[in-house]
């Protein structure tokens, strides 16, 4: 079964610091990977998505993810972090079986401090 | 804009009520979900509906039933409220047909606090 891995439960970065959240997946096929951000008491946000067109994916924010199969990982970044992108951040992948169910990692949460 | 809109932000309830939980979609897609969020451990599938009338189990079904009779509007119901189903609840939507149209859209979210 598809699954996800976010490695951290927490990370803590520096304002216009190297932000860098991890992500393993497990799929027996070509995975379809997303990431999510969630601001505080609101709901989830689309970041990125890899659907196998291109292995780096550029999202909204200045995030972008890097598709890499040899080592079933698809990381997160940012070159400098803004207070503002304080948040709690979700991998997620979706099941296989052709009902395009995410699955979610259990979430990273990003600390900026100034 | 993709718009899912659950009809509470917060809500209270006591022991043993049952509960409802509403959400719309404005975009007509197929696939409708519903996830509990609790720290620590992400989102949870409760159920998900693929079609009118259509449901299926998700990963933590048990204490929750699901209706969907209209395409655009997937309730949530808690048959009998216990303190262990205080969370945040969210709903989602996509279209679930083909790479380009994969990702969920979200509501903002229940708190449901259960007293």
């Amino acid at each position: 079964a598809q699954s996800v891995t976010q490695l951290g439960s927490h990370v803590s970065v520096s304002e216009g610091a190297l932000v860098l959240l991890r992500c393993n997946y497990s799929s027996s096929v070509p995975p379809y990977l997303f990431w999510y951000v969630q601001y505080p008491n609101q709901g989830l946000q689309l970041l990125l998505k890899y659907t196998s067109a291109a292995t780096l994916v550029k999202g909204i924010n200045g995030f972008e993810a890097e598709f890499k199969k040899s080592e079933t990982s698809f990381h997160l970044t940012k070159p400098s972090a803004h207070m503002s992108d304080a948040a709690e951040y979700f991998c997620a992948v979706i099941r296989s079986g052709g009902s395009y169910i995410p699955t979610f990692g259990r979430g990273t949460s990003l600390i900026v401090h100034p | 804009d993709v718009k899912v809109t659950q009809s509470s932000r917060y809500l209270v309830k006591r022991t043993g009520e049952k509960v409802f939980l509403e959400c719309v979609q404005d975009m007509d897609h197929e696939n409708m979900f519903w996830y509990r969020q609790d720290p620590g451990l992400g989102l949870r599938l409760i159920y998900f509906s693929y079609d009118v009338k259509m449901k299926e189990k998700g990963d933590i079904p048990e204490g929750y039933s699901v209706s969907r009779e209209k395409k655009e509007r997937f309730s949530l119901i808690l048959e009998s409220a216990s303190t262990n189903q205080t969370s945040m609840y969210l709903c989602a939507s996509s279209w679930g047909q083909g790479a380009s149209n994969t990702e969920a859209f979200f509501g903002q979210g229940t708190r449901l606090t259960v007293v």
